[in-house]
């Protein structure tokens, strides 16, 4: 298994740019999330989906998108990039094993907006 | 809204020095805990987690974690810490029936020197 995997690694784009950071789990996980890491805040949650084609607000939500039309891809969109939205994005999946779940993340995509 | 604390955001030991991480929390009711390990340039790996149970927690490559509902900590321990164990350490505290929302904590920096 893959795990849990992301692309691209690096991104650079310019104020107003939209983009796609993709996020694809082998794993058969039912739940999937994507969360932002900035230095001392620790890592904050953006959207979930507890399965396909059901998707919710986290933390952070605002500037992002997400859709879930397969169990195994949870891309995040940014509509018009901000340099707010300059971070560390972590995707995540899990499933819930007789009522105790584990987060497994993937690598990260390093986002810098000009 | 729940939050979680981490006292301890620089922290530079020796090897073999013994190791205490602080992690307190912000909630009254049922909680999931989590420690994540976050080595240079990789992603988040979980060190241990506490659903039920045991309160005393043991997790992978020696470390381990006491969870103390009274005060509201789960502060996690190593008798002697290796230089290998340099990393970012993170506590997350899940307070959600069903998906998992994790709220992170802001993450000690661990510097052991060999």
């Amino acid at each position: 298994n893959a795990g849990v995997t992301q692309t691209p690694k690096f991104q650079v784009l310019k104020t107003g740019q939209s983009m796609t950071l993709q996020c694809a789990q082998d794993m058969n996980h039912e739940y999937m999330s994507w969360y932002r890491q900035d230095p001392g805040m620790g890592l904050r949650l953006i959207h979930y989906s507890v399965g396909a084609g059901i998707t919710d607000q986290g933390e952070v939500p605002n500037g992002y998108n997400v859709s879930r039309s397969t169990t195994e891809d949870f891309p995040l969109r940014l509509l018009s990039a901000a340099p707010s939205q300059t971070s560390v994005y972590f995707c995540a999946s899990s499933y819930d094993f007789g009522g105790e779940e584990t987060q497994y993340f993937g690598p990260g995509t390093r986002l810098l907006v000009l | 809204a729940q939050s979680v604390s981490q006292h301890n955001h620089h922290v530079i030991l020796s090897e073999a020095a013994s190791l205490e991480l602080g992690c307190n929390y912000s909630y009254g009711g049922t909680v999931n805990l989590f420690w994540y390990v976050q080595y240079p340039g990789q992603h988040l790996q979980l060190l241990l987690k506490y659903f039920s149970g045991d309160p005393l927690v043991k997790g992978i490559k020696g470390f381990e974690a006491e969870f103390i509902k009274s005060k509201f900590s789960f502060n996690l321990r190593k008798p002697s810490v290796q230089w290998s164990d340099t990393a970012e350490y993170f506590c997350a505290v899940n307070v959600n029936t069903g998906f998992q929302k994790l709220v992170f904590g802001t993450g000690t920096r661990l510097l052991v020197s060999p």
